[in-house]
């Protein structure tokens, strides 16, 4: 019964790849979102969702795409992959109230390492 | 200057210690505060979230200084299960859509010994 879950858990790739990760929740919740988290531990919001609508675009290249779907899946594609790509990609969801998110749930991270 | 600055410590303590960390935000007009907890390897959890008046759960106590822009999270009688990072995390401004998004702290790490 995985609230949010992201598929892969780990993905190794060469520089130049394209890629994707996929995030589903089941908590029934409007928003989701992408976060990175470097080798220095911050966790930075890249992009939020908000019933399929994308609502929040952090300064992030143009070689990382979300998609939605529907609201209970957010995928994010990333092109031409770069040595510093590499870090610990971790999707969300909430329950926006009043326009403010609330507490998040985060899936288990995907690993990206590029080689 | 960070949004969301905290000492990473680590931060070595005894079984039974109390610690406190600290956290400052820089934007004022932020209206939720939040201490989250992330083991090794593993996602952000909430532990808790943090109000005006100050809150508590259990042995962990949360406050809030809005004039000093600082949050704190004081941990009594730690236990081993509680080495972690301890995430501050404060609502702040996405770009100009009127949404907000949550801002996180790089995190302290604070490893309980026997």
């Amino acid at each position: 019964d995985t609230a949010v879950s992201q598929t892969p858990k780990y993905l190794v790739t060469q520089m130049g790849n394209d890629k994707s990760i996929k995030c589903e929740q089941n908590l029934g919740h409007d928003t989701m979102y992408w976060y990175k988290q470097d080798s220095k531990k911050f966790l930075k919001i890249m992009f939020s969702y908000n019933n399929k609508e994308l609502i929040i675009n952090e300064t992030v290249p143009n070689r990382f795409s979300p998609k939605s779907p529907d609201k209970a899946h957010l995928n994010l594609h990333i092109n031409s992959l770069e040595l510093g790509d590499s870090a610990v990609y971790f999707c969300a969801s909430s329950q926006e109230i009043y326009r403010d998110p609330y507490e998040q749930y985060f899936g288990p991270g995907t690993r990206l390492t590029v080689t | 200057r960070k949004e969301v600055e905290q000492d990473p410590g680590p931060f070595n303590v005894p079984e039974g210690a109390t610690v406190a960390f600290n956290c400052t935000y820089s934007n004022s007009a932020s209206q939720s505060f939040f201490w989250y907890r992330q083991d090794c390897r593993k996602e952000p959890k909430l532990l808790m979230s943090v109000y005006s008046s100050g809150n508590e759960d259990g042995r962990f106590t949360a406050q809030l200084n809005r004039a000093s822009q600082y949050i704190s999270l004081l941990i009594r009688d730690s236990k081993l299960s509680d080495s972690a990072t301890y995430l501050c995390v404060v609502n702040g401004e996405g770009p100009d859509t009127g949404r907000r998004a949550l801002t996180f702290g790089s995190g302290t790490r604070l490893q309980v010994q026997p």
